[in-house]
């Protein structure tokens, strides 16, 4: 079956600095792909859109220059944090549809990174 | 606006017992599509099922069962004999026909299965 890889899985980072989350399909296209956010023992709220050679849509509340997404191929999307900070622990999954099913079949869903920051 | 809830935030059960994770939804599409994810304590996301707003169905999987009833706009999911490998958060997601998959999740239901 299809597969989306997450990576890291895990990550811990200094206040401050920036980190690179990346969710790619490996084997079919996602024109589409989202950014959810989960804070422990919360549920997952959509964080983006990400839209292949476009600018990603983003969530009322999310910081688009804070979040930055760039989804410059058919298979790869990247979520980067820029200047972390604690309050941006959180999981992060990314979910892809396959270009080529109809809307709405299943959906796939990357791992999850969880990112740490102190 | 679409919106899901699951009114139960935390079940506990013993093993061998049979339970149901209550799911509502709000929605002004006409077709739409209902999905339940088991989140275990790995933290990745589970594919259970996915459900066409126009079949009312219900279905069956193993030990897995989901009652969609359309006039009261829910989708239930009943685990029988639990065990405690079900042990686990489950989530059940609203995505609209015209939403590009986007999913909106309800808040999540956590399942204790005591051996």
């Amino acid at each position: 079956g299809a597969v989306v890889s997450q990576h890291p899985s895990w990550v811990i980072c200094k206040s401050g600095t920036s980190v690179k989350i990346e969710c790619r399909s490996l084997d079919f296209q996602a024109t589409t792909m989202f950014w959810y956010r989960q804070f422990p023992k919360q549920s997952l709220m959509l964080m983006a859109t990400s839209n292949e050679g476009s600018k990603a849509t983003y969530e009322q509340g999310v910081e688009k220059d804070k979040f930055l997404i760039n989804h410059a191929s058919l298979t790869l999307s990247t979520l980067t944090v820029t200047s972390a900070h604690p309050e941006d622990s959180s999981f992060y999954i990314c979910s892809a549809r396959d270009q080529g099913l109809l809307a709405n079949e299943k959906l796939f869903f990357g791992s999850g990174t969880q990112l740490s920051v102190l | 606006a679409q919106k899901v809830t699951q009114a139960q935030t935390e079940i506990s059960v013993v093993e061998k017992e049979d339970v149901t994770l209550d799911c509502v939804y709000e929605t002004r599409d006409t077709t739409y599509y209902l999905f339940w994810y088991k989140q275990p304590p790995s933290g990745e996301l589970v594919f259970l099922i996915r459900r066409n707003s126009f079949d009312e169905q219900n279905e069956i999987s193993g030990r897995y069962s989901w009652n969609f009833q359309k006039s009261t706009s829910s989708f239930n999911f009943t685990i029988t004999a639990s065990q405690v490998v079900d042990s686990a958060v489950y989530f059940c997601a609203l995505g609209g026909h015209n939403a590009g998959n986007m999913l909106t999740f309800g808040g999540g239901t956590r399942l204790m299965v005591k051996p």
